[in-house]
């Protein structure tokens, strides 16, 4: 069963414009919502996350909006430029158990 | 910066034979997860430990996957017999108290 939906599954970009990604969950009681950026070969790297209890959380040019009437949790990255070039999870977890995956987004910023 | 170390990188293998992956957690990280990531999805937990016991094998299938984390530290995942489909990425992560999964490079596993 596939708890966490993400879209788009690839996004092209021009450098300096907005990504957004989208993911929606089910599972009402996960309690933190990070999300991943992974290069080929590598493994995941935790970039930014969240928790319910906040509607906007802010890094940098990473921003994850997070509304939980809708089950809803989506990641803008301003600015973006070639070197954010990567696949981006979504992921939710509750109290520290597994972390549920979106199906990935591959997002290519052109110069 | 402290990371999780894996090995191998890479292992390409026959289907029946038997593989192992090895991780090292990052220091004093409690828990660790084994994930399994097939090209183009998320990664799926196969099995997380709190220190040297399993909390969650739901995902692992047992009648060929196995992993131990004997003193609580490092941990190896083994499957036995390896069939085509186990082709993938093997990943393992960390976490101290918090929810934070620190995650490493990884083992990519094929199966010819």
């Amino acid at each position: 069963q596939q708890q966490v939906k993400q879209s788009p599954q690839s996004l092209i970009v021009q450098k300096g414009g907005i990504s957004i990604i989208n993911c929606a969950y089910e599972n009402t009681a996960f309690d933190y919502f990070p999300w991943y950026q992974q290069f080929p070969g590598k493994g995941p790297a935790l970039l930014i996350a969240i928790r319910p209890d906040v509607s906007e959380k802010k890094e940098g040019r990473f921003t994850i909006s997070f509304n939980k009437s809708a089950k809803q949790f989506s990641l803008h990255i301003m600015d973006s430029q070639p070197g954010d070039s990567a696949t981006y999870f979504c992921a939710a977890s509750l109290a520290r158990s597994r972390l549920t995956f979106g199906e990935g987004t591959q997002l290519t910023v052109n110069p | 910066e402290a990371e999780v170390a894996q090995s191998p990188r890479y292992k390409i293998t026959e289907k029946s034979q038997a593989v192992a992956f090895w991780c090292d957690p990052i220091s004093g990280h409690a828990t660790l997860y084994w994930y399994r990531q097939i090209l183009g999805q998320g990664p799926e937990l196969l099995v997380q430990f709190q220190d040297e016991s399993v909390v969650d094998d739901s995902q692992l299938p047992k009648d060929r996957f196995s992993a131990e984390r004997l003193k609580g530290v490092d941990s190896t995942l083994k499957i036995q017999p390896a069939e085509l489909g186990d082709s993938a990425m093997y990943l393992c992560a960390s976490s101290s108290l918090g929810d934070t999964q620190y995650f490493g490079p990884g083992t990519r596993l094929t199966v010819l």
